[in-house]
């Protein structure tokens, strides 16, 4: 069945330098895409969100690219710290219907190097 | 308001007992969702209400699980005669309408 996927299990990054989290969805009626940060022993954290009428979305220190011809989704995070280590989720929605629940996928650890 | 609060923050039961797991949610948000996560995966939705409706649920919530939200504030999840199988991290979120999801920190379960 369709579902939202992620590229790299595990990625490792120097303290200070740029991240890239990759993401591919194949559910063409997704409209509405989420990022989540889940550390340890905690439930997944909101980070930044965008919807398919849009292609690149900025928060802070976080971008969020959708690129509908492929499917994919990125985030990237600016400047890595120590604080970033945490396993990310992409999740999606069909926005059109409201009803629908998020679909996550199975997560990238993101390890970040001192 | 303190965010989406789960009780207990762990539970080990055995095999074939019932366990009931309690989510109050953020008090202005009318959907509260149950999902499920195993080490290593995405969570996984079970069901979900608005306000004391239950909405939608996974072909995941096998009949001995039951969900309720009688007044549409906090909820139950209950799993009867558990199994080994149901040991996981049992994760609440809410939001108001399609905003996004707050979650809680999750019961931990145990099957032994």
């Amino acid at each position: 069945g369709e579902s939202v996927g992620l590229h790299l299990p595990t990625l490792s990054v120097q303290e200070g330098d740029n991240s890239i989290i990759n993401c591919a969805y194949s559910n063409s009626a997704s409209d509405y895409f989420i990022w989540y940060k889940q550390e340890s022993g905690k439930g997944p954290q909101f980070i930044i969100d965008i919807r398919s009428n849009m292609d690149k979305r900025q928060g802070q220190r976080v971008t969020v690219l959708l690129n509908k011809t492929v499917k994919h989704l990125s985030l990237q995070i600016a400047a890595t710290q120590p604080g970033d280590s945490a396993v990310y989720f992409c999740a999606e929605n069909m926005a059109a219907t409201g009803n629908t629940p998020l679909v996550f996928g199975k997560g990238t650890r993101l390890s970040v190097i001192a | 308001d303190t965010g989406v609060s789960q009780n207990p923050r762990h539970k080990i039961t055995k095999r074939g007992q019932n366990v009931t797991f309690r989510c109050d949610p953020i008090s202005e948000h009318n959907r509260l969702y149950w999902y499920r996560q195993t080490l290593g995966q995405g969570p996984e939705f079970l069901t979900y209400f608005q306000n004391e409706a239950q909405l939608e649920k996974s072909r995941l919530l096998s009949d001995r699980f039951s969900a309720e939200r009688p007044k549409g504030s906090f909820s139950t999840l209950e799993i009867q005669r558990t199994e080994q199988g149901d040991s996981a991290m049992y994760l609440c979120a809410s939001s108001w309408d399609r905003g996004d999801y707050t979650f809680g920190s999750g019961t931990r379960l145990t099957v032994v």
